[in-house]
């Protein structure tokens, strides 16, 4: 069965701080996503990767970045972490396109 | 623009009744078409998918879904909602945007069961 494991379960940061999002997936899957969910929004793409050193813009990649050096690795970095920025991030990984997504069980983060 | 919308944020249902939750889609070629569900604290878990032939299909948990493509919907449905299905379901929907293929995701209807 696939596993998507997320460092954190919860994170709380201050206003300001570097914070990384890490996510390993063990199935040696292609294409890895960054979610970002709020309430009444769903879910929106933050950031995307193909492949390894590969990366794309989602919908909202404003104040994030990320990193995949390893095919089971895919990162999200907050340069500068802001109070708009508090919500629960997925990381979700796929074989292939259009092939389901696999999730991973979430990180809420609060920036204070 | 491409969009999928899910039009019920909340519904409630008796423990026994029957479910429908409702997805429509604005997309101009035929998708690729899904339905998750999170339990709370959790992840999201694949219920079932559609990529083509029977429109018809069934997934986990005793849900189906039926694609509509004159109506762009694909509607979840459920005969016997059991109290362990409370939980958030999401509609989504794969389309080609921006030079990549993407999975679009609804609002989410969060579903109570009453005893």
């Amino acid at each position: 069965d696939v596993k998507v494991t997320q460092s954190s379960r919860y994170l709380v940061k201050r206003t300001g701080e570097k914070v990384f999002l890490e996510c390993v997936q063990d199935m040696d899957h292609e294409n890895m996503f960054w979610y970002r969910q709020d309430p009444g929004l769903g879910l929106r793409l933050i950031y995307f990767s193909y492949d390894v050193k590969m990366k794309e813009k989602g919908d909202i990649p404003e104040g994030y970045s990320v990193s995949r050096e390893k095919k089971e690795r895919f990162s999200l970095i907050l340069e500068s972490a802001s109070t708009n920025q508090t919500s629960m991030y997925l990381c979700a990984s796929r074989t292939g396109t259009n092939s389901p997504l696999h999730f991973g069980n979430g990180t809420r983060l609060t920036v204070t | 623009a491409q969009s999928v919308t899910q039009p019920d944020i909340h519904i409630t249902v008796s423990e026994g009744a029957s479910l429908e939750l409702r997805c429509n889609y604005s997309y101009g070629a035929t998708p690729y078409l899904f339905w998750y569900v999170q339990s709370p604290g959790q992840g999201l878990q694949l219920l079932l998918k559609y990529f083509s032939g029977d429109t018809l299909v069934q997934g986990i948990k005793g849900f189906e879904a039926e694609f509509k493509r004159s109506q762009s919907s694909f509607n979840l449905r459920k005969p016997s909602v059991h109290w362990s299905d409370a939980a958030e379901y999401f509609c989504a929907v794969g389309m080609f945007s921006g030079g990549y293929n993407k999975l679009i995701f609804g609002a989410g209807t969060r579903l109570a069961v009453h005893p």
